[in-house]
């Protein structure tokens, strides 16, 4: 079974554009979550979406949004890029929302924000 | 507040010794769960440990849940150069809406 795929993998953008990232759950999985990854922060929680309905939301701002398409594929959209938003953003896909089993996790998306 | 305690936050240590990361977690959870992370790399899922007791067991690595205590250990046993990694536990809190709580992260560097 192939695993979560995450495009792209690097990105560069400068401060004030937006970016879009993309998710591919393992096929089967109807429950994607995002979060980002940076040094200072560690491992912080952005949403999660099931059958294309946020389900929950970590506490970012406005900027951060994400949708979810009837094939579970998903996507992030960041606008306005700040600087502190340079950060690993990981994709993680399970079968159902609120576990209990585990998450699985992409390679994840390196964003630099100039 | 809903966190997370991993200590220690970095361990360096020589092959052939054990050692223990610890867990702790700051509100009612029966759902723990342990990742790892190579460096540049994604995150590993190792245990899911859903139940006050519960012990599993890969290989060199042994990680086990005291729901009373709020506190997982992930114990490494005669360790290899291999386990160097940095290793996460995260939990859900009971009565939440299921997101995800981290821990810093556990630096583990094993020395040949």
């Amino acid at each position: 079974k192939a695993g979560v795929t995450q495009t792209p993998r690097y990105l560069i953008k400068t401060r004030g554009q937006q970016v879009t990232l993309s998710c591919s759950p393992i096929s089967g999985h109807r429950s994607v979550s995002w979060y980002q990854q940076t040094p200072g922060q560690g491992l912080q929680f952005l949403f999660e979406y099931f059958s294309e309905t946020q389900r929950n939301k970590g506490n970012f701002p406005g900027r951060f949004s994400g949708r979810q398409f009837s094939n579970s594929r998903s996507e992030m959209n960041v606008s306005t890029l700040e600087l502190g938003d340079s950060a690993l953003y990981l994709c993680a896909s399970s079968y159902q929302a609120g576990g209990p089993e585990t998450q699985y996790f992409g390679p994840g998306t390196r964003l630099l924000v100039l | 507040e809903l966190k997370v305690e991993q200590n220690p936050l970095f361990l360096s240590m020589q092959e052939g010794k054990n050692y223990t990361i610890y867990c702790n977690y700051s509100t009612t959870s029966d759902r723990l769960y342990w990742y790892r992370q190579d460096p540049g790399k994604s995150l590993e899922s190792l245990f899911v440990l859903l139940s006050n007791g519960a012990v599993k067991q890969e290989g060199r690595l042994m990680a086990s849940l005291d729901t009373k205590a709020r506190l997982s250990t992930l114990h490494i046993t005669a360790a290899v150069h291999d386990l160097s990694a940095t290793y996460f536990c995260a939990f859900i809190p009971s009565d939440s809406n299921y997101q995800l709580i981290w821990g810093a992260g556990t630096k583990l560097i094993i020395k040949p």
